[in-house]
């Protein structure tokens, strides 16, 4: 079944409070799993990827946390910032010839100052 | 700035008529896929193109076609166009089709009257 499962559709959050946002997968063949950041108006941006072989990634203030067994990840959004309110996107691709993207609905993050 | 262009940003056109998008993908990626986004639907994977060639389909109408030229740029066509073909097309573009970042461009927004 090529499905993601993303939530929660919307996130409010302080600044500098601790954003989550988690998907699920269904399809044990995704051995890809990006996130993508994505402002009115622009296309989504990728801001950071994990493989099922690590169960944690960190880049700056953004970490994906995986967990393959229950097939699930998240990403955490640390120090969360005005400037980090967006809709955020995550996605899955697997192995056969193609590697094209199954995305999640996406969560609107919005962070008060 | 992903390195991916993509032409017209906006599109406003009449049911039953036909329209080209075109996408440029980033130097020396071979990989162009196209995806649309809607409101309800969310981002939808269409075709993948692979240095010339078809290498996967996704919930693509028949009513749409696609091709990717020798210089590596793509165009997605889209004919006999309906009020709910409406949305935000992308074209995303990748190295390999083993690799699986995907850079997307800004996308067309196509409004359908």
């Amino acid at each position: 079944q090529q499905q993601v499962k993303q939530s929660p559709q919307s996130l409010i959050v302080q600044k500098g409070g601790i954003s989550i946002i988690n998907c699920a997968y269904e399809n044990t063949a995704f051995d890809y799993f990006p996130w993508y950041q994505q402002f009115p108006g622009k296309g989504p941006a990728l801001l950071i990827a994990i493989r099922p072989d690590v169960s944690e990634k960190k880049e700056g203030r953004f970490t994906i946390s995986f967990n393959k067994s229950a097939k699930q990840f998240s990403l955490h959004i640390m120090d969360s910032q005005p400037g980090d309110s967006a809709t955020y996107f995550c996605a899955a691709s697997g192995q056969g010839g193609s590697e094209k993207l199954v995305f999640g609905k996406g969560t609107k993050l919005t962070v008060n100052p | 700035d992903s390195g991916v262009t993509q032409t017209p940003k906006h599109l406003i056109t009449a049911t039953g008529q036909r329209v080209t998008l075109r996408c440029s993908p980033r130097s020396g990626d071979l990989s162009v896929y196209w995806y649309q986004q809607s409101l309800d639907q969310g981002l939808q994977f269409l075709i993948h193109y692979y240095n010339g060639e078809e290498r996967a389909k996704g919930n693509i109408l028949e009513r749409f076609s696609a091709q990717q030229f020798p210089d590596l740029h793509s165009e997605l066509n889209l004919s006999s166009l309906e009020l709910g073909d409406s949305a935000l097309y992308f074209c995303a573009s990748g190295e390999d089709v083993s690799y699986n970042e995907q850079f997307f461009g800004p996308g067309t927004r196509l409004t359908v009257l």
